[in-house]
């Protein structure tokens, strides 16, 4: 089955306690990118990688990482969590360009205490 | 800079009643425009796409979006509403970076 896996689902953290959020997908699709959600704000990117070992900023970058060192890995990365940063977060994957479908991820829902 | 406007940010509608949710966008280049659909506890999933050709797209679970130039909009439609589309909507276009940008979403909410 065609999907975008990401884990964990839950999570509750505390101030400054590093953490890895891992998302794969097995569509041999080429870009993926980080979004957080937030009421009242939709859905805001994150990063995003248009291949292996590229990567880029997108419109809220601050306070995360990320790599791809494989195709269909892309983990997110926070080294030093804050409240601001309790969202709920999703993994999507797309085909070569974003007017392709954009799959999304299940979620994982991050409360930084 | 493209944008896009989701005027209503919740919607309630009768089963079995039509419903329109609203999109409006800014762009001064060709538009690409997309309605997502959000199940609850779910990630987001395409419910239909405009790239060029027709005006009228339809799309997954009934859904159809017209795509107006002149009013900049990108409606999203359906005759009759059930239950199962209680959910959160999106509307989205392609920015000139190849980046998608998302609105802030509208909740319909189907009443009994």
């Amino acid at each position: 089955e065609a999907q975008v896996t990401q884990n964990p689902r839950y999570l509750i953290t505390v101030t400054g306690k590093k953490l890895t959020v891992t998302c794969s997908q097995n569509m041999n699709h080429e870009y993926m990118s980080w979004y957080r959600q937030d009421p009242g704000l939709g859905l805001r990117q994150i990063y995003y990688s248009m291949n292996v070992e590229v990567t880029d900023k997108g419109d809220v970058p601050e306070g995360y990482k990320v790599s791809r060192k494989e195709k269909r890995n892309f983990p997110l990365i926070l080294e030093s969590p804050s409240p601001n940063q309790t969202s709920l977060y999703f993994c999507a994957s797309t085909l070569a360009s974003s007017y392709n479908e954009q799959f999304f991820g299940p979620g994982t829902r991050l409360t930084v205490l | 800079a493209q944008s896009v406007t989701q005027l209503d940010s919740q919607v309630p509608v009768f089963e079995e009643a039509p419903v329109e949710l609203r999109c409006n966008y800014s762009s001064s280049v060709s538009v690409y425009l997309f309605w997502y659909v959000q199940y609850p506890n779910q990630g987001l999933q395409l419910l239909l796409k405009y790239l060029s050709g027709s005006t009228l797209v339809k799309g997954i679970n009934g859904f159809e979006a017209e795509f107006n130039k002149s009013q900049t909009s990108f409606h999203l439609r359906k005759p009759s509403v059930h239950i199962s589309d209680t959910a959160e909507y999106f509307c989205a276009v392609l920015n000139r970076d190849d980046k998608i940008i998302f609105g802030k979403g509208t909740r319909l909410h189907i009443l009994p």
